[in-house]
């Protein structure tokens, strides 16, 4: 039972290509959700996935899409990276209220 | 939107002191969740919290749900080192389905 797990760990872009954060987690939760974090302002909500099948944006979800391939994994796309999305990306997945987190993908975008 | 205001941003403390942070709302909430994130993971459900007025402890934590619903404590009884890190609350209001929201961490460094 390996939770929530993310690949890559770690990425370096160059500003304009575009790359996908994958997301999967074996615990049979119906939601999914991607954050990004960055020094000082904590965790903010890019999409979710309330369940399979649907979509939302959260807080900052501009310059991301995102796809619910089935109930265990939930990726984020950057289709034009730019230096404002370096940033740690975390996916977490929950059985409501709690949520379980990812280890990250630290990406930078020069 | 709801927001939470953690206090406070960071705090320095020496081993074996205790520690309290707190967590305010602007709205009410049905549940408050705390979470520590150790450097370079992500961040590690430590205490969930459902009820007004609950106090519920895991070890050397402690964390309470306040009797207006709009605030929560984490206490830290006899810090050691490991206990570095950030801690962040979340809460989840009346709604029941929406995404949790986070205050900005409270970083937590301990001197030996």
């Amino acid at each position: 039972n390996a939770g929530v797990t993310q690949t890559p760990k770690f990425q370096v872009l160059k500003t304009g290509q575009s790359m996908t954060l994958q997301c999967a987690q074996d615990m049979n939760h119906n939601s999914m959700y991607w954050y990004r974090q960055d020094p000082g302002m904590g965790l903010r909500l890019i999409y979710y996935s309330a369940s399979e099948g649907t979509t939302d944006k959260g807080e900052v979800p501009n310059g991301y899409n995102v796809s619910r391939l089935n109930k265990r994994e939930f990726s984020l796309r950057l289709e034009s990276a730019a230096p404002s999305q370096t940033s740690v990306y975390f996916c977490a997945s929950h059985p409501p209220p709690e949520q379980y987190f990812g280890p990250g993908t630290r990406l930078t975008v020069t | 939107g709801q927001q939470l205001n953690q206090s406070p941003q960071s705090m320095f403390i020496q081993e074996g002191e205790d520690v309290s942070m707190n967590c305010t709302s602007s709205s009410i909430f049905n549940t408050w969740l705390w979470y520590k994130q150790d450097p370079g993971e992500g961040p590690v459900l430590l205490i969930a919290l459902y009820k007004a007025g609950e106090l519920t402890s895991n070890g050397r934590l402690t964390a309470q749900f306040g009797i207006t619903r709009k605030d929560s404590f984490l206490n830290i009884s006899a810090s050691i080192p490991s206990d570095v890190g950030i801690y962040f609350c979340a809460g989840q209001g009346p709604s029941g389905n929406t995404p949790l929201v986070f205050g900005k961490g409270t970083r937590l460094s301990v001197i030996a």
